[in-house]
């Protein structure tokens, strides 16, 4: 079962920030956050990822909570191609960790 | 870097018949590799692990001898449906794990069609 709960749909204005919101009550001390995205019928997409430090990337930045507990993706300027399903995920560090995808969050940008 | 290469990304098959998908690691080498199904309009679901040079690890509920998983070599797995039914028509997702910063790579999928 995946272990993290997120919104089912959100809509972000075009230029504007988009923060995708994402609660891992149970995340373990060695599971990293991981998000994804995935535009229709394409396989999906590495975003960023962190352990309990935020990070920030190209593409965008990621917030985890003190208590790691939650986290929140932002694009800092939503475009209309970043119109997809966000995938926040939790998995442990081995060498065999699993992705386990739940249900996302399917992000409209709209102009 | 960290290309995953899938291969078909389309196919239409007989009832009855079955299909191979590719998916090769193209600059790095993949000694875990990941199978997905997506249903429209649903999350992916995780079939099973394959490892390379050892039997795959299926997920509960994925019947391993329609669904066979070949991992050969370090660069190569494969995911054969056999004796394929309309209801196996689905969108067949590959993934591996780099060892770079960023873990995993997905491929582009397979879309397949039984008629």
């Amino acid at each position: 079962d995946a272990k993290t709960t997120q919104p089912t749909s959100m809509d972000c204005a075009e230029g504007r920030a988009a923060n995708l919101p994402c609660n891992h009550s149970t995340i373990s001390g060695n599971e990293y956050v991981y998000w994804y995205r995935q535009i229709h019928s394409q396989g999906p997409q590495y975003i960023i990822h962190g352990l309990k430090n935020n990070e920030t990337n190209e593409m965008a930045s990621l917030i985890i909570t003190e208590d790691r507990k939650s986290s929140t993706l932002i694009l800092p300027h939503a475009t209309l191609r970043d119109t997809a399903v966000y995938y926040c995920i939790v998995s442990g560090s081995s060498n065999t960790g699993k992705l386990i995808f739940g249900q996302g969050t399917t992000l409209q940008v709209k102009p | 870097g960290a290309v995953v290469s899938q291969h078909p990304s389309r196919v239409i098959c007989k009832s009855g018949t079955s299909v191979k998908i590719e998916c090769r690691s193209l600059d790095f080498q993949a000694t875990t590799m990941f199978w997905y199904r997506q249903f429209p309009k649903q999350s992916l679901m995780l079939m099973a692990t394959s490892n390379e040079g050892s039997k795959a690890t299926y997920e509960q509920g994925v019947e391993k001898d329609k669904f066979l998983i070949n991992h050969a070599s370090l660069t190569l797995s494969t995911l054969t449906v056999t004796s394929a039914h309309p209801e196996d028509s689905s969108f067949y997702i590959c993934s591996a794990r780099t060892g770079a910063s960023y873990g995993y790579t997905f491929g582009s999928g397979t879309r397949l069609t039984v008629v």
